[in-house]
């Protein structure tokens, strides 16, 4: 498997525009869990889905923030519109229900001017 | 309510000695734990877990730790650095349902020749 599959890696956009990032998680896994990293917060989770739901959405920073995941393969990750703060790199990662191990992916660099 | 504390920002060891990351948690039941290592501009990759099996728990890379209930602790060791093993190291809490993983605040490792 080529595991947790995460795009763009690099992101650069101006304030104001929409960012949509996008992952792919391994294959027959049914949760699917969304993370920002920064210096100063650290990891936090954004939100998780399970078998396509969204479960908790409760750390989305604010309403600017918005998850999808229509199909098993396939979540995506929107801001709109971006500010400088949002600059970060934001980390998908997926889990099968029969282990208890999140596998991440490489992570998405996005950087707001 | 679950979390974890990294009781180390830093560590500074020099290659061929022993490596020791300390980390408590704080869990209102039996937790499942983990030691994650993400090393710069990398995604977060797997060391070792920890699931009320062994308390002694081997990981990739030569890793291995040890959870103590009774000092709600589960401090990470290697006993011969190498300079590959220079990166962040991440303590890990999941609740046992859902798998939300709570992270600490991360321990950079440096590695000196």
């Amino acid at each position: 498997d080529a595991g947790v599959i995460q795009s763009p890696r690099h992101e650069v956009t101006e304030m104001g525009q929409e960012v949509t990032l996008r992952c792919k998680p391994i294959s027959g896994h049914d949760y699917l869990f969304w993370y920002r990293q920064t210096m100063m917060r650290g990891l936090e989770l954004l939100i998780y889905f399970n078998n396509n739901v969204p479960i908790d959405d409760s750390g989305m920073p604010e309403d600017r923030f918005s998850a999808k995941m229509p199909n098993a393969s396939f979540s995506t990750l929107k801001i709109q519109p971006s500010e400088p703060r949002d600059s970060a790199v934001y980390f998908c990662a997926s889990r099968s229900s029969q282990g208890i191990e999140a596998f991440f992916g490489q992570g998405t660099r996005l950087t707001v001017v | 309510a679950q979390s974890v504390t990294q009781l180390d920002s830093h560590v500074s060891v020099s290659e061929g000695t022993p490596v020791l990351l300390r980390c408590n948690y704080s869990s209102s039941y039996s937790p499942s734990l983990f030691w994650y290592v993400q090393h710069p501009n990398k995604g977060l990759q797997l060391l070792l877990k920890y699931t009320s099996a062994a308390t002694l728990v081997k990981g990739i890379n030569g890793f291995e730790a040890e959870f103590k209930k009774s000092e709600t602790s589960f401090h990470l060791t290697k006993p011969s650095a190498h300079m590959s093993d220079a990166a962040e190291y991440f303590c890990v809490v999941s609740d046992s349902y859902w798998g939300k993983l709570q992270f600490g605040a991360g321990t950079q490792v440096v590695v000196t020749p």
